[in-house]
């Protein structure tokens, strides 16, 4: 069955980069776009944006333009989310989804907790 | 790019109907037949309930309905049961390949 297999929590010290990792199974993986979204504790969710596996053509929420790189490694079908610059603003859960083809998020990976403190 | 508006909570009790709105504007909600819902269990990822703004995925109860009306969408669960007490999250397509979320509301079933 499909599933989005997610890296591990890290901890980061501030000014410090994360690389979120999401294994793809169960699909042909350049079928579909991966998104990245983030919820910080006890708040809401929040688009980052999203890559096309088959090309790594790539959209970005301008907020985090210029210190977000989402990638994929068709090989491997992961895809993967490197924010850097951290800082304890960045502390949230990132959860991978792939895109359902109707501008929609249908499946989702179980979340990767990012804890940035000194 | 803003966050939709979405009320912080309802609630209900078993066997009622509630509904959660959704506000955007016209570049985001009011622009684009894409609003999604998600239901969102503490601790848990969110699952898909609602596409296209009122198409409901397979394996989704019917109780689950929503809507659209200009630059506003709404969603209504019916017969309300304990097992809907979650966080619900709308998002619209908001053009240029960038999506956005609304805050989320957190229901309660009483």
């Amino acid at each position: 069955q499909l599933q989005l297999v997610q890296s591990g929590a890290e901890v980061k010290m501030p000014g410090a980069s994360v690389k979120v990792s999401c294994k793809a199974s169960g699909y042909t993986f350049t079928d579909y776009y991966i998104h990245w979204v983030r919820q910080a504790p006890g708040q809401g969710l929040e688009w980052m944006g999203r890559v096309i596996p088959k090309s790594g053509v790539t959209h970005y929420a301008q907020k985090f333009q210029g210190r977000v790189t989402m990638t994929s490694d068709t090989s491997i079908s992961t895809a993967y989310m490197e924010l850097s610059r951290l800082t304890s603003d960045d502390t949230s859960v990132y959860f991978c989804a792939r895109d359902g083809s109707h501008y929609d998020f249908s499946d989702w990976g179980q979340g990767a907790l990012v804890s940035v403190s000194s | 790019q803003s966050a939709l508006t979405q009320p912080r909570s309802v609630s209900g009790s078993p066997g009622q109907s509630v509904t959660i709105s959704c506000t955007g504007t016209s570049t985001d909600v009011g622009g684009y037949n894409f609003v999604t819902w998600y239901q969102q269990h503490p601790g848990k990822a969110p699952k898909l309930m609602i596409y296209d703004v009122a198409k409901r995925p397979s394996g989704v109860p019917d109780r689950f309905s929503a809507s659209k009306s200009g630059n506003t969408a709404s969603l209504t669960i019916s017969g309300l049961q304990a097992e809907d007490e979650a966080d619900y999250y709308c998002c619209s397509y908001a053009g240029s390949s960038t999506w956005v979320f609304g805050g989320g509301t957190k229901l309660t079933v009483l």
